[in-house]
């Protein structure tokens, strides 16, 4: 149980182009999925979390209308990279919170997405 | 602010040895504390997590890891380690009043070889 996948595992795009990532939760719904960038040989850094029919939270420094997104359902979130540039090039790792108890919110994540603009 | 040290960034092992990864954290409040493991090439996977009751938590493939919690240090082990065990480890916690936020520690990179 508790599976998220990612889609699409790696994409390649020009500059100026937009890219879309889908996360989705397989066996659980998910109120709250989470996107993260991972640099390579470092942790991962927290972008946004993003609930379900509101709007997302962005940590600081982290620019809201290049990266859009939006929590249609329980089991999907799209992360949307406008006017992608080379340096947003990066690995982003989705995780969807899994809620069985109170004080028990455990994080699942998804294989990744390799993002390489050109 | 929160934080997660992993002091250990990269620790190469021979097959059998035992293994302990440091983590520790500065929050002085209720804690959850969660270990991911990374394979080369595949997603961060959950090898277990702490919320409360027994300090000692086992995990999967034999791993487990002990809160303590006047130290504010939750450290992985495992007895004996296998190849298989290669990997990037990553400790993480998040406080009870915000459980939206995980904080992610530097990880370590393990090597065992045969």
């Amino acid at each position: 149980g508790a599976v998220v996948s990612q889609h699409p595992s790696w994409v390649i795009c020009k500059s100026g182009t937009s890219v879309k990532i889908e996360c989705r939760s397989l066996d659980f719904q998910a109120t709250t999925m989470f996107w993260y960038r991972q640099f390579p040989k470092q942790s991962l850094m927290l972008m946004a979390t993003s609930n379900e029919g509101s709007k997302a939270t962005y940590e600081q420094g982290v620019e809201k209308d290049k990266f859009l997104i939006n929590h249609a359902s329980l089991t999907l979130s799209t992360l949307t990279v406008t006017s992608a540039h080379p340096e947003d090039s990066s690995f982003y790792i989705c995780s969807a919170r899994q809620r069985l108890a109170p004080s028990t919110d455990t994080q699942y994540f998804g294989p990744g997405t390799r993002l390489t603009v050109l | 602010a929160q934080s997660v040290s992993q002091h250990n960034h990269h620790v190469i092992l021979s097959e059998a040895a035992s293994l302990e990864l440091g983590c520790n954290y500065s929050y002085g409040g209720t804690v959850n504390l969660f270990w991911y493991v990374q394979y080369p090439g595949q997603h961060l996977q959950l090898l277990l997590k702490y919320f409360s009751g027994d300090p000692l938590v086992k995990g999967i493939k034999g791993f487990e890891a002990e809160f303590i919690k006047s130290k504010f240090s939750f450290n992985l082990r495992k007895p004996s380690v296998q190849w298989s065990d290669t990997a990037e480890y990553f400790c993480a916690v998040n406080a009870l009043y915000n459980t939206d936020k995980l904080i992610f520690g530097t990880g370590t990179r393990l090597q065992v070889f045969p």
